[in-house]
């Protein structure tokens, strides 16, 4: 079964710096890709999704930018962060065709 | 993909089964039923899918009604690990839909 990591579990960060969030998949190949997030004491939202390297697709728009420069590994980037970027932040992956989609353990990222 | 309704939040004691109710009036012929639970600061956990026909895992049973309008999932013995927000979305299985739309879902607070 397929096992998502994502680092690192916590991040606290200034207004204006940069980001980087990775996530790598494994026991899995080709996989569906996606990134979400969910604000305190709200539902998910997805941001983005990859059907493929290199292929990405935006759900919402942001100064968030999503890049998948390997088959299993699914990254979240920002130039500059805002205060509305805080948030929990999940990877997850889905197998194509099948049904279930599985949840990495989450990143929670604070903007001062 | 089409909009679920649920409820807010519920309370199950702790052994007997809990039935968590959802709405989807609006579901199309070829969406399906999904259920997913998120435990506090964790990422959210598949737990079972259905089309039309009822379904059973070794975590819980979905019924789905004839017209397929609502559903029920059902914990047959709830425990305290059981607390956690459940969520019910129903998607269609190609294109932009392959995507999981999270709501607000219901918070089951399984009581001892």
């Amino acid at each position: 079964s397929q096992t998502i990591h994502q680092w690192p579990a916590t991040l606290v960060q200034p207004v204006g710096s940069p980001l980087s969030l990775e996530c790598t998949v494994e026991g899995t190949s080709n996989p569906n890709l996606y990134w979400y997030r969910q604000a305190a004491g709200r539902g998910l939202q997805l941001l983005f999704y990859s059907v493929g390297i290199g292929q990405i697709s935006s759900e919402v728009p942001q100064n968030l930018s999503a890049s998948r420069p390997q088959d299993r590994q699914f990254i979240l980037s920002s130039k500059k962060l805002l205060l509305s970027d805080s948030g929990f932040y999940l990877c997850a992956c889905k197998r194509d065709r099948k049904h279930e989609q599985f949840f990495g353990p989450g990143t929670r990222l604070t903007v001062l | 993909d089409a909009k679920t309704t649920q409820p807010p939040s519920m309370d199950c004691a702790e052994g007997r089964a809990a039935n968590l109710p959802c709405n989807h009036s609006t579901i199309s012929g070829n969406e399906y039923v999904y259920w997913y639970r998120q435990i506090h600061s964790q990422g959210p956990q598949y737990i079972i899918h259905g089309l039309k026909n009822n379904e059973t895992n070794e975590m819980a049973s979905l019924i789905i009604t004839e017209d397929r309008k609502s559903s029920t999932l059902i914990l047959p013995h709830a425990t305290l690990r059981d607390t956690a927000v459940y969520y019910c979305i129903v998607r269609g299985t190609s294109g932009s839909a392959r995507q999981l739309t999270f709501g607000s879902g219901t918070q089951l607070t399984v009581l001892p």
